[in-house]
């Protein structure tokens, strides 16, 4: 199993800063399986970025994801009130495994 | 738009087995590299990927769950539908159920249900 290890696993932040999650695999992923979703407390996740990089539609431009190989991060650039949430990575290189999340809260 | 809705009981017995439908609408799942996954959570924890269901009724199954869980799809109804056999109170979650897109993971998911397992 593709095991999926976030850090931190809470972040407090102001509104308008840019904040970064990272996430490693225990291995390489092929052709950067990797997806990010947001996740608001009662709510189902919702798809932010997918293929590593590309931002899914509707998504605004301040999210975007980068990496290769094992690690992966998020960047959120200029954090607005609506992105406290949890944040979870997400592998479909083998199957599907989703690291532990983490916690955006306000400072 | 691609809609899914969970549905099935709120309470469930220990040793019960757990049966749980995903009934869905805007997409087909007979197109090609379209699939229909389960996924729970926890209280307070993190997201678990159980089942998935491919168009060509391919099914994968998580490693630590496979011997408890089946997937099928009812074409017809536009459902699939998950059993877990032997329930225990750790299965206590909220279950989701969302659509796969070859590229894009599960890119819509369902408002989810929360099962608990109590006697």
């Amino acid at each position: 199993d593709i095991q999926m290890t976030q850090s931190p696993s809470t972040l407090s932040a102001f509104v308008g800063d840019t904040v970064t999650i990272t996430c490693r695999a225990s291995q390489s992923s092929s052709s950067n399986w990797l997806a990010w979703y947001q996740q608001k407390p009662g709510k189902a996740p919702k798809l932010l970025i997918y293929k590593g990089s590309s931002l899914e539609s509707g998504v605004p431009s301040r999210f975007s994801g980068s990496g290769s190989g094992t690690e992966f991060t998020l960047t959120i650039s200029s954090l607005q009130p609506d992105d406290f949430a949890t944040y979870y990575c997400q592998q479909y290189n083998s199957y599907w495994t989703f690291g532990q999340g983490t916690k955006v809260e306000i400072k | 738009q691609i809609t899914l809705k969970e549905s099935g009981p709120t309470l469930v017995k220990p040793t019960q087995t757990l049966t749980l439908t995903c009934t869905f609408s805007g997409f087909s799942l007979s197109t090609p590299g379209v699939g229909v996954g389960w996924i729970r959570q926890p209280p307070g924890k993190a997201l678990e990927w159980l089942a998935l269901l491919y168009w060509n009724d391919d099914k994968r199954y998580s490693p630590s769950l496979k011997s408890r869980l089946t997937i099928t799809k009812d074409t017809s109804k536009n459902q699939v539908v998950l059993t877990m056999t032997n329930v225990d109170p750790v299965d206590t979650a909220t279950y989701y159920c969302a659509h796969r897109q070859e590229l894009r993971a599960f890119d819509y998911w369902g408002q989810g249900t929360l099962v608990t397992v109590s006697s």
